[in-house]
């Protein structure tokens, strides 16, 4: 599976948006995107994923490039329980384990 | 619905001893799969069930590491004899094999809370 890029840490305001970025130049053609996160004393869960086309729900919205070489996680609404390290992953076609980058701890400023 | 469940939330044991750690997959979850995350890097998937049969163990990192999981319920994994680097949280996960959508990139993962291993 393809590995994936993203900024160490980034900071928000409380109860404003948040773009987490990801990159992922050598995405394959069958590559999914998965985005999970892990709050503070947990184990991961699940985000969002999208394979072409924006995908939102519940929790956030997904925002893949064109080219698919890079995505982009939405939070419309930081809050504080939003603070967590976000994992941007790619799974291959047929493939069921994950490779976690390094991530991005987001920190929510009250 | 209860979610994955890890058993012990915290072992230390000194080097040269055994752990034996143990996770609950949700129920009718064919799929479990071992992570972990040593010394402050990053999660590493170290193999993947289907049942009670291993269908990926690539990510094992020595003979040291030994996972079972009869019956294809729950899933123990011991590490025998434990060295100083095997310190880290251990993850479970599971998923539901879902026929057709696994195969098009949708398994969510259900990731239990870890088990974190301190060895001395």
């Amino acid at each position: 599976d393809a590995k994936t890029t993203q900024p160490n840490s980034m900071e928000s305001n409380e109860e404003e948006p948040v773009h987490l970025p990801c990159n992922h130049s050598t995405i394959s053609g069958t590559d999914y995107i998965h985005w999970y996160r892990q709050l503070p004393s947990q184990g991961p869960e699940y985000v969002i994923h999208g394979l072409t086309s924006n995908v939102n729900n519940r929790m956030a919205s997904l925002a893949i490039a064109e080219d698919r070489k890079s995505s982009t996680l939405i939070l419309h609404r930081a809050t504080l329980r939003d603070a967590a390290v976000y994992y941007c992953i790619l799974r291959g076609f047929g493939g069921n384990q994950f490779y976690f980058g390094t991530g991005t701890s987001l920190t929510v400023i009250p | 619905e209860a979610g994955v469940t890890q058993f012990p939330s915290h072992s230390v044991i000194e080097k040269g001893q055994t752990v034996t750690l143990r996770c609950d997959p949700i129920s009718g979850h064919d799929n479990l799969y071992w992570y972990r995350r040593v010394m402050g890097k990053e999660i590493k998937f170290l193999l993947h069930f289907v049942k009670e049969s291993k269908q990926d163990e690539s990510g094992m990192p020595n003979n040291r590491f030994l996972a079972e999981r009869t019956g294809g319920t729950y899933s123990t994994l011991k590490v025998q004899p434990a060295e100083l680097e095997d310190s880290g949280v251990y993850f479970c996960a599971s998923s539901q094999a879902v026929p057709g959508l696994a195969d098009l990139g949708y398994n969510e993962q259900f990731f239990g809370p870890g088990t974190r291993l301190t060895v001395l």
